[in-house]
């Protein structure tokens, strides 16, 4: 059964910082690997895909690596700001034929001005 | 904007009654997944229909049980209410067999069950 963990589970820095927010998960034979935003009480927002085949993407201050035999992703911000603070979610989909994501429970940021 | 829009934001139910949440899912996508995402918690997958037929179901329990009509729209039933069936429930749209398209979320209906 696939188990996916992210580390911290909170975070605050102040604004400006660079940071790095950790995934992983257990079953390697991944399909794809997708992080999340979550704001306090709202549904999720997509950020960045990753398909296996990939090592990274890359969406403004944004930049999401995969290692997949290792079984880790990470999440880099750059120049961070009070409007990131949210929750950030990391899910994995094991099946090509069968969108179902495996979640972390998230890391909570907070960016202080 | 996701183009995902659910029904009803926000709802509050009594322990052994029933609930109906409404999902309209992204325009061309033919997939919706439901999810229940507790408080702290990362969401968890509850079932999936394609072409309004289920093809997939997390570890929930029969009485969630959900349909999908012909305009992939779709709708998420409990029976028999429990207190821990309080909960963000997420419905997802994406089109079947390009699992390397983006999924995409609605913004939730919050369920509490008293």
């Amino acid at each position: 059964k696939q188990e996916v963990t992210q580390i911290p589970a909170a975070l605050s820095v102040p604004e400006g910082e660079n940071l790095v927010l950790n995934c992983s998960f257990t079953d390697s034979a991944i399909y794809n690997l997708q992080w999340f935003r979550q704001d306090p009480g709202k549904g999720l927002t997509s950020l960045l895909l990753i398909q296996s085949s990939q090592r990274e993407q890359t969406s403004g201050r944004l930049n999401a690596s995969l290692d997949k035999s290792s079984g880790r992703s990470t999440l880099y911000i750059a120049a961070s700001q009070p409007g990131d603070s949210a929750t950030y979610l990391c899910a994995v989909i094991m099946n090509s034929g069968y969108s179902t994501l495996t979640f972390g429970k998230g890391t909570m940021l907070l960016v202080s001005p | 904007e996701t183009g995902v829009t659910q029904s009803p934001t926000h709802l509050i139910k009594t322990r052994g009654q029933q609930v109906t949440l409404r999902c309209s899912s992204q325009s061309g996508h033919n997939t919706v997944s439901w999810y229940q995402q507790a408080l702290g918690q990362g969401p968890q997958f509850i079932f999936q229909y394609y072409r309004e037929e289920e093809n997939g179901r997390g570890n929930f329990p029969p009485r969630f049980s959900g349909l999908q009509f012909p305009n992939y729209s779709s709708e998420l039933n409990v029976n028999a209410l429990e207190l821990d069936d309080s909960a963000l429930y997420l419905c997802a749209s994406s089109l079947a067999g390009l699992s390397g398209n983006t999924i995409y979320f609605g913004e939730g209906s919050w369920l509490t069950v008293v």
